[in-house]
């Protein structure tokens, strides 16, 4: 069946580090792919997607692209802010809707 | 623009309680569902709604019950709460076509004791 998997965490990096955080997928036909983010005591918010293979999904400094070649979906950015701390869910959704996250990866960002 | 609205925040109960956890959208999207976030396991699919009068089982299903009278509402019912059900639930609701996500709501963090 279709599934998700992300990089155990948790990850601790200095402010101003790279990250990469990796998410491997197995599905049937093409699913759209979509990075989401879970702040403390919060629900979780979309962060970015890609609906097809090499698209590029951005959104406030952070980059993923749709790796179908690999089965990847990476998530990076080139320098990260103690704003960011937050869990990282991947995930995937496919032809008939049906959504399957990653566990998270918790990211710690020190100053 | 509320998005999704759950309610309670926060609940405890006692084992063998029933309660039942508010969910409410006001985006006119069709499929509804409803997690649940417990350490190390991600979210796990419990109940998911194509559209009014419609719903099915998901991943976890036990325990829990669901109905969608109306396209804005799906609450969940748990019948008779054990301390294996304390976890965070989340609804979640998705517009229609390939290109979208879901919408959260902000979870219910419930404690059965």
């Amino acid at each position: 069946g279709d599934s998700v998997t992300q990089m155990e965490g948790p990850v601790t990096l200095s402010e101003e580090a790279f990250l990469t955080i990796n998410c491997t997928y197995t599905a049937t036909g093409y699913p759209s792919l979509f990075w989401y983010v879970q702040y403390p005591g919060e629900g979780l918010q979309l962060l970015l997607k890609a609906t097809k293979a090499d698209d590029k999904g951005s959104n406030k400094g952070f980059e993923a692209t749709y790796r179908k070649e690999t089965t990847s979906f990476h998530l990076e950015k080139g320098s990260v802010q103690v704003s960011d701390s937050a869990v990282y869910f991947c995930a995937l959704k496919n032809t008939g809707n049906q959504f399957y996250f990653g566990t998270g990866t918790s990211l710690t960002v020190i100053p | 623009n509320a998005g999704v609205t759950q309610t309670p925040k926060f609940q405890v109960l006692k084992t063998g309680q029933s309660m039942t956890l508010q969910c409410a959208q006001d985006m006119n999207h069709e499929y509804m569902s409803w997690y649940r976030q417990d350490p190390g396991m991600g979210l796990r699919l419990i109940h998911y709604s194509v559209g009014a009068g419609i719903t099915d089982q998901g991943e976890v299903p036990n325990g829990y019950n669901v109905s969608r009278s109306t396209t804005e509402d799906f609450p969940l019912r748990l019948l008779s709460a054990a301390p294996s059900q304390t976890s965070v639930y989340f609804c979640a609701s998705l517009a229609g076509g390939t290109n979208y996500g879901y919408t959260f709501g902000s979870g219910t963090r419930l404690t059965v004791v």
